[in-house]
């Protein structure tokens, strides 16, 4: 997984409770990405991060926010967990100067919300 | 705005059949295509791109897929298909602004399944 990796793994919550899921990578890639995977949906684009302190808003951004103090970490929080965002969460990291927008994904967080 | 469409979300072959997975774009400008396989419980790895250069793009584990601009598609292929190669693909499209927007539109999917 192209030296990403992602915690937790697996998490299980309740409605109304904050989580952040963490995504670490040793590429020293500038962009990272986090993305949520739901059947009939593919994944889809909840925020992004162009460097340290950078961010901006993707497809599903919506009761998710992120931040990014150093270029190997970027975290999501759910402020408020709803039971609408279980899902898998992905994290994936690019970097432009190397080639063309190719992306490297994470192997996932399983996150149930009940 | 970008966006990809892949006709058929489950696909079923049998052991040794041709496996071809489609998958149509839409982009204002001329894009970066990509080919995404997820195996049970795991991330995505890249299969194969294209970004412009030969229109037919070998990518790993004997797949293949070739660019035509006048069908907007992206189809990808592999002449036999192997027990392995049973997982869910997705296809993707960039507008290939290289340092600006570099963000990927996925499919919904195509789940493949191989027939012994």
């Amino acid at each position: 997984d192209a030296g990403i990796t992602q915690s937790p793994r697996h998490k299980v919550t309740e409605t109304g409770t904050p989580v952040t899921l963490r995504c670490h990578q040793t590429e020293n890639h500038r962009y990272m990405y986090w993305y949520r995977q739901d059947p009939g949906h593919g994944l889809r684009l909840i925020h992004y991060s162009y460097g340290v302190k950078d961010t901006d808003k993707g497809e599903v951004s919506d009761g998710y926010s992120v931040s990014r103090s150093k270029t190997e970490d970027f975290l999501l929080t759910l402020e408020s967990a709803t039971s609408s965002q279980t899902s898998v969460y992905f994290c994936a990291i690019s970097e432009p100067r190397a080639s063309t927008d190719t992306q490297y994904f994470g192997p996932g967080t399983r996150l149930t919300v009940l | 705005a970008q966006s990809v469409t892949q006709l058929g979300s489950h696909v079923s072959v049998s052991e040794g059949a041709l496996v071809l997975l489609r998958c149509n774009y839409s982009s204002s400008v001329p894009p970066y295509l990509f080919w995404y396989v997820q195996y049970p419980n795991q991330g995505l790895q890249l299969l194969l791109k294209y970004t412009s250069a030969a229109t037919l793009v070998k990518g790993i584990n004997g797949f293949e897929a070739e660019f035509k601009k006048s069908e907007t598609s992206f189809h990808l292929t592999k002449p036999s298909a192997h027990m392995s190669d049973a997982a869910e693909y997705f296809c993707a499209v960039s507008d290939g602004v290289l340092g600006g927007n570099e963000k990927l539109t996925f499919g919904t999917g195509t789940r493949l399944t191989i027939i012994p």
